[in-house]
């Protein structure tokens, strides 16, 4: 079946400066999914990327999809306190459309210091 | 606060106790899903509904037990279930549309710890 892998597990940064999470599918993705959830949370929807080479931006979160659509990262500029969580990237393992369920990556952990 | 809202938050049983948990929401979402997350680790599938049909069921264990009594509500009823069980169970909904998968909404979870 599909899997989704993503690195780093966990990432510790300082705050202000930049953190990239990256998530690889063995196999075609109709489209990708990001999520984050917070200590204690539930996760809660980022953003989707649909097309090829798709870049899409949300204040200070860049999130970009491959070319051939198997890879993605996401890419947080200047970290904030606000921005620790787990950060999960998820695809559908079936063709896409409808209703189906996400496969989640293990998620990458992101720890600030103040 | 979310939309999607579960009940109980917490629950504690015992191994021959049964239990359901509960999932609603009002969005007018159709397709409407199972998650078992463990600590640290990415939720995982168990059941799928659209349009209050079960449509996916990835090979869990006949202890678990989904219902989808109408379009808002997702039940998922408990029996004989084993430590291994514990953890945070999260119910999610989403739009159906048939040319792309849409976005989930996931509830707070219902925390679940087997003596």
């Amino acid at each position: 079946g599909q899997q989704v892998m993503q690195i780093p597990q966990y990432q510790h940064v300082q705050e202000g400066e930049d953190f990239t999470t990256y998530c690889n599918s063995s196999t075609t993705l109709s489209n990708i999914q990001w999520y984050k959830q917070r200590p204690g949370g539930h996760p809660v929807f980022l953003i989707q990327l649909v097309k090829s080479g798709e870049v899409k931006k949300q204040k200070r979160l860049t999130f970009q999809f491959g070319e051939a659509k198997k890879n993605s990262s996401l890419h947080i500029t200047a970290t904030q306190t606000t921005d620790v969580g787990t950060y999960f990237c998820a695809g559908t393992p079936y063709s896409g459309g409808g209703a189906d369920g996400l496969t989640f990556g293990k998620g990458t952990h992101l720890i600030i210091q103040p | 606060d979310t939309e999607v809202t579960q009940t109980p938050k917490h629950l504690v049983m015992g191994m021959t106790n049964k239990k359901s948990l509960k999932c609603e929401q009002h969005m007018g979402h159709r397709a409407m899903y199972w998650y078992k997350q463990k600590a640290k680790k990415p939720p995982e599938l168990m059941f799928v509904y659209s349009y209050e049909k079960l449509s996916i069921n990835e090979s869990v264990p006949s202890r678990f037990s989904p219902e989808c009594p109408n379009s808002s509500l997702l039940n998922l009823h408990l029996h004989a279930l084993q430590p291994e069980d514990s953890a945070l169970y999260l119910c999610a909904s989403s739009l159906y549309r048939t040319t792309l998968d849409q976005p989930q909404h996931f509830g707070d979870g219902t925390r679940l710890s087997i003596l």
